[in-house]
């Protein structure tokens, strides 16, 4: 399986925007792009993911290389509440439609006041 | 999280005796999933279910197994726990599998002495 190469930890001050990076050089054409993240003894929450294009929500913006080898996920404005591991991920197709995610062992990003 | 619980919320365990960990969810979904989350590995896929009576292996399935008889039940069941699997394990939802976002459970912390 392929697999996420990220930084294991970021820094960042409240209200600045937040630029979190992945490498995922062996990916393949069907793999979709995940980015969740998980706060201490919680499940990981979903936060954005995509295929080839940019994609844009509420919480986030992601970022994908014309290649697909990297990706960047994209705060905007960074509270407290989003300190949390963040974990790229990559989705394999498996049986029936579903889909294998891939974790990665994450940034741990840390806002400061 | 909303729409989906996990029991128990802890556990501990002795050796070679079976445990049953249960995934049940409120919102119709029909992909299920379970993962452990181990340090140093992220999360890995055991099993995972497509369907009621639709499931197949994951990545570390050996010495677990699991049922589907309804569409909000899924059940995990160690079938003589050991200490390698002492662990939390987390439950994951999809309404319509690959390339979409999944809800996790909030885990289940298991300790197998």
């Amino acid at each position: 399986d392929a697999k996420t190469t990220q930084p294991n930890s970021m820094e960042s001050n409240e209200e600045e925007p937040v630029h979190l990076p992945c490498n995922h050089s062996t990916i393949s054409g069907t793999d979709y792009i995940h980015w969740y993240r998980q706060l201490p003894s919680q499940g990981p929450e979903y936060v954005i993911h995509g295929l080839t294009s940019n994609v844009n929500n509420r919480m986030a913006s992601l970022a994908i290389a014309e290649d697909r080898k990297s990706s960047t996920l994209i705060l905007h404005r960074a509270t407290l509440r989003d300190a949390a591991v963040y974990y790229c991920i990559l989705g394999h197709s498996l049986q029936g439609g579903s889909e294998k995610l891939v974790f990665g062992k994450g940034t741990k990003l840390t806002v400061n006041p | 999280d909303a729409g989906i619980t996990q029991s128990p919320r802890h556990k501990v365990t002795e050796t070679g005796t079976p445990v049953t960990l249960r995934c049940h969810q409120t919102e119709n979904h029909r992909y299920m999933y379970w993962y452990r989350q181990d340090p140093g590995h992220g999360l890995r896929l055991i099993h995972y279910s497509y369907g009621v009576k639709d499931t197949d292996k994951g990545e570390v399935s050996d010495g677990y197994s699991v049922s589907r008889s309804k569409t909000e039940d899924f059940l995990l069941t160690l079938e003589s726990a050991t200490s390698s699997q002492t662990s939390v394990y987390f439950c994951a939802i999809s309404e319509t599998g690959l390339g979409y976002g999944y809800t996790f459970g909030s885990g289940t912390r298991l300790t197998v002495v």
